[in-house]
């Protein structure tokens, strides 16, 4: 099935330094979303991407859908403590039926934000 | 406007026991899918519910199956429970089948453990 590469891992940065993060796959997405996961919480939705090479903000983070369609990458600015979570990418395939249900998520990127 | 609701929160069972998982979607939504998030991992989908029937399914066997009521609640049922069921289960809930991804909604959901 297919698989998206999330990476880093995880990282460990100082307040106010700025954070990137990129998902790829070996196959083509019609939708790339990026979500964040708080201990004990469910994902919530920070960026959708629709077009192939858009490019899309939301406050302090920016998030890119690659020329490709097979790539995409998050960027946070001037981090803050609350920043502090796992990050997950998600592919869409499709929306002939319906949309939701074939996401993919990648395995996310821990954040670690030292004050 | 109460969001997705799961319950329970927690839950421990033993190897070879049957579970019930519950959500109440958020209010005006009428689709529900359900994710398990193994630890570390990203979430995949189980399957997706709408008009009280399964519509689309993940790679899960049958051991995973589901309900959803005339109130548009849903239950997840998994049978002769595995260590490698161990997660945290997701409830999402959408608006239409067709919905866009940034109208879905993922619950806090309910970890499960298997001793």
């Amino acid at each position: 099935g297919q698989q998206l590469n999330q990476s880093p891992q995880s990282m460990f940065i100082q307040e106010g330094e700025d954070v990137s993060m990129n998902c790829t796959s070996s196959s083509i997405f019609n939708t790339w979303l990026w979500y964040k996961q708080d201990p004990g919480e469910g994902p919530v939705l920070l960026i959708a991407l629709y077009k192939a090479g858009e490019l899309t903000s939301n406050g302090r983070l920016t998030a890119q859908f690659g020329i490709t369609r097979k790539d995409s990458f998050l960027n946070i600015s001037a981090s803050i403590p609350s920043d502090v979570g796992i990050y997950f990418c998600a592919g869409l395939l499709g929306r002939t039926q319906g949309g939701s249900e074939k996401l993919v998520f990648g395995k996310g990127t821990k954040l670690t934000v030292n004050p | 406007d109460a969001g997705v609701t799961q319950s329970p929160t927690h839950l421990i069972k033993t190897r070879g026991q049957q579970v019930t998982l519950r959500c109440s979607p958020k209010s005006g939504h009428d689709t529900v899918s359900w994710y398990q998030q193994a630890l570390g991992q990203g979430p995949q989908f189980i399957f997706q519910y709408y008009e009280e029937e399964e519509r689309q399914r993940g790679n899960f066997p049958d051991r995973f199956s589901g309900h959803q009521f005339p109130n548009y609640s849903s239950e997840l049922n998994v049978n002769a429970l595995l260590l490698g069921d161990s997660a945290l289960y997701l409830c999402a809930s959408s608006s239409d089948i067709r919905a866009n991804p940034e109208k879905l909604f993922f619950g806090s959901g309910t970890q499960l453990s298997v001793l």
